[in-house]
């Protein structure tokens, strides 16, 4: 089975600092993501990568910067925590299959609040 | 930009029932996938059903694709307690990577 693990369940840290959002994956996907969460709004992408060191914008990345160094391991960086930072952020993985998207397989989500 | 949009936003019914949520999307697609997520959870993968592909089934699970009207749906057939969860569709735009999910139909089976 495929695992995705985050390194937080549930993180609160205050304005102004950085925060690391980590995630691991065990199955060699070559895909990953980081998404937020909120109440009537979805998920919504922040940053992918589709190989070590190669990152792309998603649909809301200000405030936010990502870092692939190692094939398993995909950081989301938090420069200076603002309020509005505070969601739910869930990392997820895909394989790279040449019919199109395939399967992502999701972690457990850190809930975060920046005070 | 959002590319699946849920409907309805939330449905409540009977241990038993069938449920069935709808899912409508803009662009032209390679695959379009529903994951369930339990409440405070990551998301799961239900189903992926090809652009080619009418009608997928997987155990309670039946999808449906529509590529003309850009529609899709679930219907969960004899529904259970267990299934109380926010489902979502996820269209890939014609990307080989990202998915856009949809806002999720909120299902609440009552005992």
């Amino acid at each position: 089975d495929v695992k995705v693990t985050q390194s937080s369940r549930y993180l609160v840290k205050r304005t102004g600092e950085k925060v690391f959002l980590e995630c691991v994956q065990d199955m060699d996907h070559e895909n990953m993501f980081w998404y937020r969460q909120d109440p009537g709004l979805g998920l919504r992408l922040i940053y992918f990568s589709y190989d070590v060191k190669m990152k792309e914008k998603g649909d809301i990345p200000e405030g936010y910067s990502v870092s692939r160094e190692k094939k398993e391991r995909f950081s989301l960086i938090l420069e200076s925590a603002s309020t509005n930072q505070t969601s739910m952020y869930l990392c997820a993985s895909s394989p790279t299959k040449p019919s199109g998207s395939d399967t992502q397989y999701f972690g457990p989500g850190t809930r975060l609040t920046v005070l | 930009s959002q590319q699946g949009e849920e409907d309805p936003q939330a449905l409540s019914i009977q241990e038993g029932e069938n449920a069935t949520m709808n899912c409508s999307y803009k662009t032209s697609i390679n695959n379009l996938q529903w994951y369930r997520q339990n409440s405070g959870r990551g998301l799961v993968h239900l189903i992926l059903i090809r652009s080619n592909e009418r009608e997928k089934h997987s155990g309670r699970l039946r999808v449906t694709l529509d590529t003309s009207k850009k529609s899709s749906s679930l219907l969960i057939t004899a529904s259970r307690a267990a299934d109380t969860a926010s489902y979502f569709c996820a269209t890939d735009g014609g990307s080989n990577y990202k998915l856009t999910f949809g806002k999720g139909t909120l299902l609440t089976v009552n005992p």
